[in-house]
């Protein structure tokens, strides 16, 4: 029973790049949810996917755009980043937009 | 808007000992979903336990168990015969049961287990 799969673990970027992060959520999962962790803190949302659209963001500058494909995999994208975009980012998936999470392991992005 | 404090950046604890983690919320909610989530150096969170606030009874899971205070809005997290595995950070969390779908967390706690 494969979990949720996040890609890269590490990533490190200069500012003004963007990056791609990939989750593959757990099989039977249909709903993909985004979370930054900075450090010392708790997750914070970002946005949520289901049937291949956001169905709801959190207080997030237009930089962080996502994608769902129809194999339910999702991307999260951050453009043009900053120095405090450096943090965890979580994947969690779950059956439908209520279901009980499932979570990654994350990606460490550090920009520097 | 809803907000979920823990005021403890860090708890220590021995070995087969009792520690309570605290955590208290803010909402107008009458029902809702809590939760603890568990966050070892692998960085995954994992699901502790789960409490549904219409429900009176403390939700237990073998040595993890809650005090759910609804009108205090505060969910402590009692972990009972502490070991090693259970160092960790740990994260109280919100949901609502509709209409919106993200999760709410507090800053997390600390926990070191001492041999």
């Amino acid at each position: 029973d494969a979990g949720v799969t996040q890609s890269p673990t590490h990533l490190i970027k200069t500012r003004g790049q963007q990056v791609t992060l990939r989750c593959s959520p757990k099989s039977g999962h249909d709903t993909v949810s985004w979370y930054q962790q900075a450090l010392g803190q708790g997750p914070q949302f970002i946005f949520q996917y289901y049937e291949e659209e956001e169905r709801q963001r959190g207080n997030f500058p237009d930089r962080f755009s996502g994608h769902q494909f129809p194999n339910y995999s999702s991307e999260l994208n951050v453009n043009a980043l900053l120095l405090g975009d450096s943090a965890l980012y979580l994947c969690a998936s779950s059956l439908g937009s209520l279901g009980g999470y499932t979570f990654g392991s994350g990606t460490r992005l550090t920009v520097v | 808007a809803q907000t979920v404090t823990q005021s403890q950046p860090e708890m220590s604890v021995q070995e087969a000992e009792t520690v309570t983690l605290s955590c208290t919320y803010d909402t107008s909610e009458s029902d809702y979903y809590l939760f603890w989530y568990k966050q070892p150096p692998s960085r995954q969170m994992i699901l502790v336990i789960r409490q549904e606030a219409y429900k009176q009874q403390n939700a237990t899971e073998n040595r993890f168990s809650v005090n759910f205070q609804k009108a205090a809005k505060s969910f402590s997290l009692k972990i009972s015969d502490s070991q090693l595995g259970d160092a960790a950070m740990y994260f109280c969390a919100y949901r609502f049961t509709s209409g919106t779908y993200k999760y709410i967390f507090g800053t997390g706690t600390r926990l070191k287990v001492l041999a």
